[in-house]
């Protein structure tokens, strides 16, 4: 079992419309989550993080969090053609700790 | 701030050759990463530095690899000699501990490696 696991797509999703973006992940002891936006070509961005259960808004995005699922998602909604990217799920072990350990990524596309 | 910066951004060798990546993480930064890329494997923790020191290397594949930093602006990732499935995208990323949370973890652009 890989230690963070995502759907590597591709996720197809018209233009406006909410993108569900998923992860899980192994290690119960996980504090930190991380989702990062990578285009085509380009390096990995920070959009969102999360620590506690719940949800976590920032604009368009919202992370979610499930510790006892051990389960992460991001929802995108009003999804434009500049989303279309590859998102990966990152997850740190402890608070301290320094390592992430990233998932596949999902490619999503967004279609006009 | 110009970011974390790497060369070279591309990268062609022949096998057995060796190769030097470099980056210059951002200033103030304390901790530098280096990672790899690939379809296969994704992005992994090659090794990671705080003030200089290296703290966790379990991550670099074998003993043709090494990595510097001899000071806080400049690190060095060096393969020797190079073979055809060290070909990937390599990323240097830095960051700044802030108290517990030090989160946000800044990539260069890469160095992309072919190695015929």
């Amino acid at each position: 079992q890989k230690e963070v696991e995502q759907n590597s797509g591709p996720l197809s999703v018209p233009e406006g419309a909410i993108a569900s973006l998923n992860c899980t992940y192994s290690d119960r002891g996980s504090q930190s989550f991380f989702w990062y936006r990578q285009y085509s070509g380009k390096s990995p961005e920070l959009i969102m993080s999360i620590y506690s259960n719940g949800d976590k808004e920032d604009g368009r995005f919202t992370a979610q969090l499930n510790k006892a699922s051990q389960y992460v998602s991001l929802l995108i909604r009003d999804s434009q053609p500049s989303d279309s990217a590859t998102y990966l799920c990152a997850v740190k072990r402890f608070q301290g700790a320094q390592k992430l350990v990233f998932g596949q990524g999902t490619r999503l596309t967004i279609n006009p | 701030d110009a970011g974390v910066i790497q060369s070279p951004r591309h990268e062609v060798t022949e096998m057995g050759q060796e190769v030097t990546l470099r980056c210059k993480p951002i200033s103030g930064h304390d901790y530098l990463f280096w990672y790899r890329q690939t379809m296969m494997r994704g992005l992994e923790l090659l090794i990671y530095f705080n003030n200089n020191v290296p703290i966790d290397d379990s991550g670099m594949p074998e003993d043709r690899f090494s990595a510097k930093m001899p000071n806080a602006s400049f690190s060095t990732l060096k393969i020797q000699p190079s073979e055809p499935r060290d070909s990937a995208v390599y990323f240097c990323a830095s960051s700044l501990e802030e108290g517990l949370l030090q989160e946000t973890q800044y990539f260069g652009p890469g160095t992309r490696l072919l190695v015929l």
